[in-house]
């Protein structure tokens, strides 16, 4: 079965440094591939969506990157402000016209002011 | 961009009783929606694809007869507690992609819901 894996350690650093997440998967080949930030007690907002084609997505401070051979997704904010502070979720998919979308985990930064 | 409201944004009710919860895509038309569940600290569980006009499809493991779906319109989406334990106890979540060749998804705020 499809396996995604992100860190589930939180990721703290310090205001104005770029924060790296990592995001993992196995047996899957998805289409696309998604990042989501969640707030405590909200709803995941979509960041960005990177298909299988492509090795890097930008977008304002926000950098995706996109290895199919590895199997891993990197998510980059650059110039982190406490205000990023938050869970970001990995979502796989879709991987047909199903639209369905399989998270991971995901990953709690925390920006020290 | 798309907006996705679910009402009530949280719920309290006893064991035995049934609670609905309601999702609604206020600037789109959705002929699919997802229902999910998310418990403190881990991620979103699929519960079931909502399908506009026809039968929801429900994820292995989630009991259909218990959590009732019903997408009546191209812009509502249902679900439907039964017979709620406090183990239903949980937040729950709604989403829908835009469509028109558009893969992400809009989530809706989400919905708490305390079983007592």
């Amino acid at each position: 079965s499809q396996k995604i894996e992100q860190n589930s350690e939180a990721l703290n650093i310090q205001e104005g440094k770029t924060a790296t997440l990592t995001c993992n998967y196995t047996n899957y080949s998805p289409a696309y591939l998604q990042w989501y930030r969640q707030d405590p007690g909200r709803g995941p907002v979509f960041l960005l969506l990177i298909r299988e084609n492509e090795k890097e997505k930008r977008k304002e401070r926000l950098k995706v990157t996109f290895d199919t051979t590895l199997k891993q997704s990197l998510f980059h904010i650059t110039a982190s402000q406490p205000a990023d502070s938050a869970t970001y979720l990995c979502a796989l998919g879709p991987e047909d016209s199903s639209y369905k979308l399989i998270f991971g985990s995901g990953t709690r930064l925390l920006v020290r002011p | 961009g798309a907006v996705v409201s679910q009402h009530p944004s949280w719920v309290i009710c006893k064991s035995g009783t049934s609670v609905k919860i309601e999702c609604r895509s206020l600037d789109f038309q959705a002929t699919t929606m997802f229902w999910y569940r998310q418990f403190p600290k881990q991620s979103l569980m699929l519960m079931a694809t909502s399908n506009e006009g026809s039968k929801a499809t429900y994820e292995q493991g989630v009991e259909k007869d218990k959590f009732l779906i019903n997408h009546a319109s191209l812009t509502l989406s249902t679900l439907t507690v039964t017979s709620a334990h406090p183990e239903d106890s949980s937040f729950y979540i709604c989403s829908a992609p835009p469509g028109t060749g558009l893969y992400e998804q809009y989530f809706g705020p989400g919905t708490r819901l305390t079983v007592t």
